[in-house]
């Protein structure tokens, strides 16, 4: 089966521009996470989506993160306005329901730079 | 707050002998291990999990041991090969909590020939 897709695979913008991140899980996953991982550290969970819920944000920086997937299946991870200390590595995971429901698939990620 | 911690950035290890990554968790409601492998500019790679009611778990090579008193993993690795040499993350999740994961800072495993 295909593998969970992300895009773009690297970005470079300047601090205060936005920036949008696309995921499309494996198909039948039902929940999909965006992890967020900066150099030298393990990813950390930014959001999680049930379908087309969302199950928890509550580590998502509201004022400048926004996720939406709105017909439960791809899902879109926005940044505006961009910080210097955004810059890491944006991962994408789905899960798929019944057995090794625990075990999460992740995608390549999208590098991010924010100069 | 680092609830599943790495403690060891770096292991060094000759082709053919055994590896062991360990892995401590601070909260008792973690009921699922798992570990990630991860090559440079790729996503994490699912490598082997267990459940909090067992305490070993084997998959070829790779075998995960828990010790819930402990609050404690590890993985070992028999025999290492020069291909094993990637960064391994050790991660947690609650069943209750949608299964989302909190990972550790990762060890770098180096198998030398």
């Amino acid at each position: 089966e295909a593998g969970v897709a992300q895009s773009p695979r690297y970005k470079i913008i300047e601090k205060r521009q936005s920036v949008a991140f696309w995921c499309n899980p494996i198909s039948g996953h039902a929940t999909l996470y965006w992890y967020q991982q900066i150099l030298g550290q393990g990813p950390k969970l930014l959001i999680q989506f049930q379908n087309n819920g969302v199950v928890d944000d509550s580590q998502l920086p509201k004022d400048r993160f926004s996720a939406e997937r709105l017909k439960g299946v791809d899902s879109t991870l926005k940044i505006q306005p961009a910080k210097l200390e955004d810059s890491a590595v944006y991962l994408c995971a789905s899960r798929r329901p019944g057995e090794l429901q625990e075990t999460q698939y992740f995608g390549p990620g999208t590098r991010l730079l924010v100069l | 707050d680092q609830q599943v911690k790495q403690n060891s950035p770096s292991l060094s290890v000759q082709e053919g002998r055994i590896s062991i990554l360990n892995c401590d968790y601070t909260n008792s409601m973690f009921d699922y291990f798992l570990w990630y492998k991860k090559y440079p500019a790729e996503g994490p790679t699912f490598l082997i999990s267990i459940s909090s009611i067992k305490d070993k778990n084997e998959d070829g090579r790779f075998t995960v041991f828990l010790n819930k008193s402990a609050k404690h993993l590890s993985l070992h690795i028999v025999p290492s090969q020069p291909g094993d040499s990637a960064v391994y993350f050790c991660a947690a999740s609650e069943s209750n909590s949608g299964y989302a994961l909190n990972f550790g800072k990762g060890t770098s495993l180096l198998v030398t020939p």
